[in-house]
């Protein structure tokens, strides 16, 4: 089966600044879902990339994924209190394998 | 905005006892699952549903699960005789499928079921 591995496991950053958080798949991704999850709360979609080089952003969050399609990269900018929360990255097939997430702390 | 729906919030049941947790998906999706997520771990793929019948299921699903859409709206997921460990928050999703295109379109998640055994 098809393992994610997400780093890092946690991040604390500071109002304003930037972060990067990665995925790295065992095997080739045919996509890869990156999704938020509020701690206790349902998970919503941020951006799925599917082929290899892709880069996709919306707001101020980046998605890319390398040519080989087995890493993925989440790059926030200014980062603001709003950002916090659980990223999850996901591996489509007929099922969805997730990563074991990012937490991620944004102090005022 | 279409979204995929969840009853109950919360569910409290005691160890051997049947629950059923219910979900209705956006309603011109074709595929749909169940996902798990013990407090503090990784969200965790039970089951796919498409066409009426399943199509993938990991190994945590056992004969102690089942899912049925028992109507055109609703996907249900029913735990025959709960034990302590299946104490987590279960999510339901689901996708529009496209022929030939299967991996070209998001899940939607809901919002979750918080089970908890006693």
């Amino acid at each position: 089966s098809q393992e994610l591995e997400q780093s890092p496991q946690s991040l604390i950053v500071q109002e304003g600044k930037n972060l990067t958080i990665n995925c790295t798949s065992s095997k080739t991704l045919y996509g890869l879902y990156w999704y938020k999850q509020k701690y206790g709360e349902g998970l919503i979609f941020l951006m799925m990339l599917q082929k290899g080089g892709e880069e996709k952003s919306h707001e101020k969050i980046t998605a890319k994924l390398d040519e080989k399609k087995q890493q993925s990269s989440l790059h926030i900018t200014a980062s603001q209190p709003s950002h916090a929360g659980i990223y999850l990255c996901g591996a489509d097939g007929n099922d969805m394998r997730f990563g074991a997430g990012t937490r991620l702390t944004v102090k005022p | 905005e279409p979204e995929v729906t969840q009853t109950p919030s919360h569910q409290v049941t005691q160890m051997g006892q049947e629950v059923i947790l219910r979900c209705v998906p956006i309603s011109n999706h074709l595929y749909f699952y169940w996902y798990r997520q013990i407090l503090g771990q990784k969200v965790e793929f039970l089951v796919s549903f498409y066409n009426n019948e399943i199509s993938e299921k990991s190994e945590i699903f056992d004969d102690q699960f089942s899912v049925e859409r028992p109507d055109g709206s609703n996907f249900t997921l029913k735990i025959r005789s709960t034990k302590l460990e299946d104490s987590a928050m279960y999510f339901c999703a689901s996708r529009l499928l496209l022929a030939g295109e299967v991996f070209y379109n998001e899940q939607f998640f809901g919002p979750g079921t918080r089970l908890t055994v006693l």
